[in-house]
């Protein structure tokens, strides 16, 4: 069955700094894979999704993550946080019938 | 362009009463998704509908619960008798689900942030 697995559910960094944050998948084929931002009091909003055609998938507001099959991993990174990065971020994938599994999420604080 | 459209998007009411939650998804769509938000239980599946059939309702938790997706432009989610453990945050999202493209992104509306007294 497909799950995803986000290793950390709470990451603080400086204003500045780099930013990663941990997602291990389970898929017995080849995945889907997406990751999505919610700011409170909102709905989730995609960042990226990779679908196979490349593994280095870039998205908005400066994200991106690399697919890695050795690992099963699919961490996300950006160069230097923004005070605007603070918020929950999801790693989801897709069951085979089509359903979003979605992580436990990961709290991004970002300290001036 | 607009979003997934919910509303309210806060609703207070007495433990007994009927709850209905709108949402308006995004012109084009043909997949609608209803999802809950709890602390505990995180983001839930609740009810998925394509081209306006509901496809999987296996995550509606109980009798209690209903959705209705009368045409391409709305649908509701009901709760009746409403329960104060029923009290969380409900998202609809839309997608648009063609054969051959499976990984389309889902669109989340702001949900409805309910809470059951």
């Amino acid at each position: 069955a497909q799950s995803v697995t986000q290793l950390d559910s709470h990451v603080s960094v400086s204003e500045g700094t780099p930013v990663l944050l941990r997602c291990n998948y389970s898929s017995s084929y080849s995945p889907s894979l997406f990751w999505y931002v919610q700011h409170p009091n909102k709905g989730l909003q995609l960042l990226l999704k990779y679908t196979s055609a490349a593994t280095l998938v870039k998205g908005i507001n400066g994200f991106e993550a690399e697919f890695k099959k050795s690992e099963t991993s699919f961490h996300l990174t950006k160069p230097s946080a923004h005070m605007s990065d603070a918020a929950e971020y999801f790693c989801v994938t897709r069951s085979n019938t089509g359903k979003l599994i979605f992580g436990q999420g990961t709290t991004l604080q970002v300290k001036p | 362009d607009a979003g997934v459209i919910q509303s309210p998007r806060h609703e207070v009411t007495e433990m007994g009463q009927e709850v209905t939650l709108r949402c308006k998804p995004i012109s084009g769509h043909n997949s609608l998704f209803w999802y809950r938000q709890t602390m505990m239980r995180g983001l839930e599946l609740l009810i998925y509908f394509n081209n306006n059939v509901p496809i999987d309702d296996s995550g509606m938790p109980e009798d209690r619960f209903s959705a209705k997706m009368p045409n391409a432009s709305f649908s509701t989610l009901k709760i009746q008798p409403s329960e104060p453990r029923d009290s969380a945050v409900y998202f609809c999202a839309s997608s648009s689900i063609a054969l051959g493209q499976a990984d389309q992104p889902q669109h989340f509306g702001d949900g409805t942030r309910l809470s059951i007294l």
